[in-house]
Protein backbone atom coordinates (compact mmCIF):
# COMPACT_ATOMS: atom_id res chain seq x y z
CA UNK A 1 0.00 0.00 0.00
CA UNK A 2 2.01 3.06 -1.30
CA UNK A 3 -0.33 5.35 1.21
CA UNK A 4 -2.37 7.08 -1.87
CA UNK A 5 -5.92 6.91 -1.97
CA UNK A 6 -7.99 7.23 -4.94
CA UNK A 7 -11.96 7.11 -4.82
CA UNK A 8 -14.16 6.14 -6.68
CA UNK A 9 -12.39 2.74 -7.37
CA UNK A 10 -14.26 2.48 -10.35
CA UNK A 11 -16.70 4.31 -12.31
CA UNK A 12 -19.37 4.18 -15.32
CA UNK A 13 -21.05 6.28 -16.68
CA UNK A 14 -22.39 7.82 -20.59
CA UNK A 15 -20.84 9.71 -23.12
CA UNK A 16 -21.41 13.35 -22.56
CA UNK A 17 -21.40 13.20 -18.93
CA UNK A 18 -18.82 14.58 -16.29
CA UNK A 19 -17.10 12.69 -13.41
CA UNK A 20 -15.08 13.78 -10.98
CA UNK A 21 -11.84 11.64 -9.41
CA UNK A 22 -10.47 12.27 -6.15
CA UNK A 23 -6.68 12.16 -4.79
CA UNK A 24 -5.22 12.30 -1.21
CA UNK A 25 -2.22 12.50 -1.19
CA UNK A 26 0.41 10.38 0.85
CA UNK A 27 0.85 11.98 4.61
CA UNK A 28 3.16 15.22 3.87
CA UNK A 29 3.49 14.20 0.33
CA UNK A 30 3.18 18.01 -1.45
CA UNK A 31 3.65 17.06 -5.40
CA UNK A 32 0.15 15.36 -6.92
CA UNK A 33 0.51 13.85 -10.47
CA UNK A 34 -2.11 12.38 -12.63
CA UNK A 35 -1.79 9.86 -15.16
CA UNK A 36 -3.48 7.65 -17.70
CA UNK A 37 -3.43 4.05 -18.42
CA UNK A 38 -4.83 3.14 -21.60
CA UNK A 39 -4.65 0.17 -24.03
CA UNK A 40 -3.69 1.95 -26.87
CA UNK A 41 -1.64 4.74 -25.43
CA UNK A 42 0.10 2.94 -22.20
CA UNK A 43 0.97 4.98 -19.07
CA UNK A 44 0.87 8.85 -19.73
CA UNK A 45 1.69 11.82 -17.39
CA UNK A 46 -1.77 14.25 -17.63
CA UNK A 47 -0.66 17.14 -15.04
CA UNK A 48 1.35 17.90 -11.97
CA UNK A 49 0.56 20.21 -9.05
CA UNK A 50 3.20 20.88 -6.07
CA UNK A 51 1.24 22.71 -2.90
CA UNK A 52 -1.52 24.29 -4.84
CA UNK A 53 -0.18 25.51 -7.73
CA UNK A 54 0.13 23.83 -11.32
CA UNK A 55 3.65 22.89 -11.96
CA UNK A 56 3.39 20.81 -15.21
CA UNK A 57 1.27 19.67 -18.27
CA UNK A 58 1.32 16.62 -20.40
CA UNK A 59 -0.97 15.82 -23.09
CA UNK A 60 -4.13 16.50 -21.10
CA UNK A 61 -7.23 17.33 -23.37
CA UNK A 62 -9.07 20.45 -22.65
CA UNK A 63 -12.33 18.83 -21.82
CA UNK A 64 -9.89 17.32 -18.66
CA UNK A 65 -9.30 20.04 -15.58
CA UNK A 66 -7.53 19.50 -12.49
CA UNK A 67 -6.96 21.27 -9.55
CA UNK A 68 -5.28 20.84 -5.69
CA UNK A 69 -7.05 21.78 -2.81
CA UNK A 70 -5.40 23.87 0.18
CA UNK A 71 -5.55 20.27 2.31
CA UNK A 72 -3.37 18.73 -0.63
CA UNK A 73 -6.23 16.81 -2.09
CA UNK A 74 -6.44 16.95 -6.09
CA UNK A 75 -9.36 16.49 -8.06
CA UNK A 76 -9.44 15.75 -11.57
CA UNK A 77 -12.24 16.30 -13.89
CA UNK A 78 -13.14 15.01 -17.03
CA UNK A 79 -16.17 16.10 -19.07
CA UNK A 80 -17.77 15.83 -22.40
CA UNK A 81 -17.02 12.33 -21.86
CA UNK A 82 -16.23 10.30 -24.67
CA UNK A 83 -16.06 6.40 -25.16
CA UNK A 84 -12.04 6.35 -25.76
CA UNK A 85 -11.54 8.26 -22.54
CA UNK A 86 -12.30 4.62 -20.84
CA UNK A 87 -9.51 4.51 -19.31
CA UNK A 88 -6.99 3.17 -15.70
CA UNK A 89 -6.68 6.91 -14.16
CA UNK A 90 -3.55 6.98 -11.49
CA UNK A 91 -2.95 9.43 -9.29
CA UNK A 92 0.52 10.00 -8.02
CA UNK A 93 2.05 11.90 -5.16
CA UNK A 94 5.79 12.79 -3.76
CA UNK A 95 7.08 14.76 -1.45
CA UNK A 96 8.33 17.43 -3.15
CA UNK A 97 9.33 17.64 -7.29
CA UNK A 98 12.43 15.86 -6.53
CA UNK A 99 11.26 12.96 -5.08
CA UNK A 100 10.18 9.69 -6.32
CA UNK A 101 6.55 9.26 -7.34
CA UNK A 102 4.23 7.00 -5.42
CA UNK A 103 1.22 5.68 -7.16
CA UNK A 104 -2.03 4.94 -5.63
CA UNK A 105 -4.60 2.07 -6.66
CA UNK A 106 -6.25 3.97 -9.43
CA UNK A 107 -9.65 4.79 -10.77
CA UNK A 108 -11.35 2.40 -13.43
CA UNK A 109 -13.56 4.69 -15.54
CA UNK A 110 -16.01 3.00 -18.23
CA UNK A 111 -17.80 5.64 -20.53
CA UNK A 112 -20.63 3.76 -22.63
CA UNK B 1 5.97 10.50 -29.96
CA UNK B 2 7.42 7.75 -28.05
CA UNK B 3 10.07 8.72 -26.11
CA UNK B 4 10.88 5.37 -24.45
CA UNK B 5 10.53 2.03 -26.04
CA UNK B 6 10.27 -1.16 -23.73
CA UNK B 7 10.94 -5.00 -25.01
CA UNK B 8 10.12 -7.71 -25.37
CA UNK B 9 6.11 -7.00 -24.87
CA UNK B 10 6.11 -9.88 -23.02
CA UNK B 11 8.53 -12.84 -21.37
CA UNK B 12 7.96 -16.04 -19.97
CA UNK B 13 10.82 -17.69 -18.08
CA UNK B 14 10.88 -20.61 -15.71
CA UNK B 15 10.84 -20.58 -11.94
CA UNK B 16 14.76 -19.83 -10.90
CA UNK B 17 15.50 -18.42 -14.50
CA UNK B 18 16.84 -14.61 -15.38
CA UNK B 19 14.36 -12.10 -16.66
CA UNK B 20 15.56 -9.51 -18.72
CA UNK B 21 14.18 -6.55 -20.12
CA UNK B 22 15.39 -3.75 -22.19
CA UNK B 23 14.40 0.16 -22.80
CA UNK B 24 16.01 2.99 -25.31
CA UNK B 25 15.12 6.23 -24.64
CA UNK B 26 15.76 9.20 -26.85
CA UNK B 27 15.93 12.51 -24.98
CA UNK B 28 19.34 13.20 -23.70
CA UNK B 29 17.96 15.34 -21.31
CA UNK B 30 16.80 12.08 -19.46
CA UNK B 31 18.02 11.45 -15.76
CA UNK B 32 16.28 9.50 -13.87
CA UNK B 33 15.37 5.88 -14.93
CA UNK B 34 13.28 4.38 -12.59
CA UNK B 35 11.47 0.67 -13.40
CA UNK B 36 7.83 0.34 -11.81
CA UNK B 37 6.18 -2.97 -11.39
CA UNK B 38 1.97 -3.47 -11.72
CA UNK B 39 -0.07 -6.63 -10.41
CA UNK B 40 -3.47 -6.47 -11.91
CA UNK B 41 -6.19 -3.92 -10.68
CA UNK B 42 -3.37 -2.04 -8.42
CA UNK B 43 -1.10 1.06 -9.11
CA UNK B 44 2.51 0.65 -10.57
CA UNK B 45 4.74 0.37 -7.59
CA UNK B 46 8.31 1.58 -7.72
CA UNK B 47 10.65 -1.00 -7.76
CA UNK B 48 14.16 0.12 -8.55
CA UNK B 49 15.34 3.47 -10.13
CA UNK B 50 18.68 4.87 -11.56
CA UNK B 51 20.84 7.82 -12.21
CA UNK B 52 22.99 8.06 -15.51
CA UNK B 53 26.31 8.68 -13.52
CA UNK B 54 26.23 5.21 -12.73
CA UNK B 55 26.59 2.06 -14.82
CA UNK B 56 24.53 -0.68 -12.91
CA UNK B 57 22.54 -0.55 -9.62
CA UNK B 58 21.29 -3.71 -7.48
CA UNK B 59 18.61 -4.28 -5.29
CA UNK B 60 18.15 -7.85 -3.90
CA UNK B 61 17.80 -10.06 -7.23
CA UNK B 62 16.46 -6.84 -9.09
CA UNK B 63 19.45 -5.31 -11.02
CA UNK B 64 19.54 -2.34 -13.48
CA UNK B 65 22.04 -1.93 -16.08
CA UNK B 66 22.51 1.95 -17.56
CA UNK B 67 24.53 2.25 -20.69
CA UNK B 68 24.61 5.95 -21.34
CA UNK B 69 26.14 6.26 -25.15
CA UNK B 70 23.48 3.36 -26.35
CA UNK B 71 21.18 4.97 -24.45
CA UNK B 72 19.81 2.22 -23.41
CA UNK B 73 18.87 0.34 -19.49
CA UNK B 74 17.60 -2.70 -18.50
CA UNK B 75 16.05 -4.36 -15.86
CA UNK B 76 17.54 -7.83 -15.31
CA UNK B 77 15.58 -10.05 -12.62
CA UNK B 78 17.39 -12.96 -10.91
CA UNK B 79 16.25 -16.24 -9.72
CA UNK B 80 12.71 -15.29 -11.24
CA UNK B 81 9.84 -16.13 -8.99
CA UNK B 82 6.23 -16.92 -9.69
CA UNK B 83 5.28 -14.29 -7.22
CA UNK B 84 7.38 -11.44 -10.00
CA UNK B 85 4.92 -12.68 -11.98
CA UNK B 86 3.36 -9.05 -13.00
CA UNK B 87 3.70 -6.13 -16.23
CA UNK B 88 7.05 -3.99 -15.71
CA UNK B 89 7.60 -0.11 -16.74
CA UNK B 90 10.38 1.23 -17.66
CA UNK B 91 10.35 4.63 -17.55
CA UNK B 92 12.65 8.30 -17.63
CA UNK B 93 12.13 11.76 -16.65
CA UNK B 94 14.57 14.71 -16.19
CA UNK B 95 14.96 14.10 -11.94
CA UNK B 96 12.60 12.25 -9.89
CA UNK B 97 9.73 14.46 -9.63
CA UNK B 98 9.43 15.30 -12.59
CA UNK B 99 6.63 13.68 -15.39
CA UNK B 100 8.03 9.86 -16.00
CA UNK B 101 7.58 8.75 -19.85
CA UNK B 102 6.45 5.05 -19.86
CA UNK B 103 7.44 1.99 -21.75
CA UNK B 104 4.91 0.32 -23.62
CA UNK B 105 5.07 -1.97 -20.73
CA UNK B 106 6.26 -6.12 -20.70
CA UNK B 107 4.29 -8.87 -19.06
CA UNK B 108 6.27 -11.30 -17.06
CA UNK B 109 5.27 -14.81 -16.05
CA UNK B 110 6.89 -16.99 -14.48
CA UNK B 111 6.66 -20.52 -14.67
CA UNK B 112 6.56 -22.67 -11.48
Amino acid sequence: DSGVTQTPKHLITATGQRVTLRCSPRSGDLSVYWYQQSLDQGLQFLIQYYNGEERAKGNILERFSAQQFPDLHSELNLSSLELGDSALYFCASSPDPNNEQFFGPGTRLTVL
Amino acid sequence: QQQVKQSPQSLIVQKGGISIINCAYENTAFDYFPWYQQFPGKGPALLIAIRPDVSEKKEGRFTISFNKSAKQFSLHIMDSQPGDSATYFCAASMYSGSRLTFGEGTQLTVNP
